[in-house]
């Protein structure tokens, strides 16, 4: 089977660091992506990880433990405008499809 | 910077009547896939196309769902008979190739609402 399991909301402050968590259990494995969604528009890429250890990309950071079948995304100086849905999503092998958890509501205040 | 692209971004319909959703991809594509997104639910996978024929689909994806790519640049999803259920956001992505890190781009979608 698969499962990919992330928070269903977050809050934090503008400025600060948010970490967004996510577990996952498919098949096979063949990439953990995040995407950005917000609210009635399309997801949006940020980042990829195939292989153990961190990605870098500006704000946002991404990190893979194949092992333990975990992922998080890191956003650091948060902006207002960081507030979205945090879509994990993960590919079991070869081209197939993404398979999404039900993403992570992150609230960015002031 | 190239796009996907959806039309229509709205469509309303009588249940039991058929739809057609169009996508345009991203032109060196050469992977596609329909995803759908109930209101508040998470991105479910339909169904990805390769090659002129489709390489892989989900339970979701009934007799009722067809795709199509009729031509150099359109790719079409088509629900027969659409049921109130079928009501969600439909968003088309493509991919240049299919193996691992290749990033699929999401078009803006389109809203059915089934009544």
């Amino acid at each position: 089977g698969q499962n990919i399991d992330q928070p269903t909301e977050m809050t934090a402050t503008e400025g600060a660091i948010v970490q967004i968590n996510c577990t996952y259990q498919t098949s096979g494995f063949n990439g953990l992506f995040w995407y950005q969604q917000h609210a009635g528009e399309a997801p949006t890429f940020l980042s990829y990880n195939v292989l153990d250890g961190l990605e870098e990309k500006g704000r946002f950071s991404s990190f893979l433990s194949r092992s333990k079948g975990y992922s998080y995304l890191l956003l650091k100086e948060l902006q207002m405008k960081d507030s979205a849905s945090y879509l994990c999503a993960a590919k079991n092998s070869g081209n197939t499809p993404l398979v999404f958890g039900k993403g992570t509501r992150l609230s960015v205040i002031a | 910077e190239p796009e996907v692209t959806q039309t229509p971004s709205h469509q309303v319909t009588q249940m039991g009547q058929e739809v057609i959703l169009r996508c345009v991809p991203i032109s060196n594509h050469l992977y596609f896939y329909w995803y759908r997104q109930i209101l508040g639910q998470k991105v479910e996978f339909l169904v990805s196309f390769y090659n002129n024929e489709i390489s892989e689909k989900s339970e979701i994806f009934d007799d009722q769902f067809s795709v199509e790519r009729p031509d150099g640049s359109n790719f079409t999803l088509k629900i027969r008979s659409t049921k109130l259920e079928d009501s969600a956001m439909y968003f088309c992505a493509s991919s240049e190739g299919g193996g691992p890190g290749n990033e699929q781009f999401f078009g803006p979608g389109t809203r059915l609402t089934v009544l």
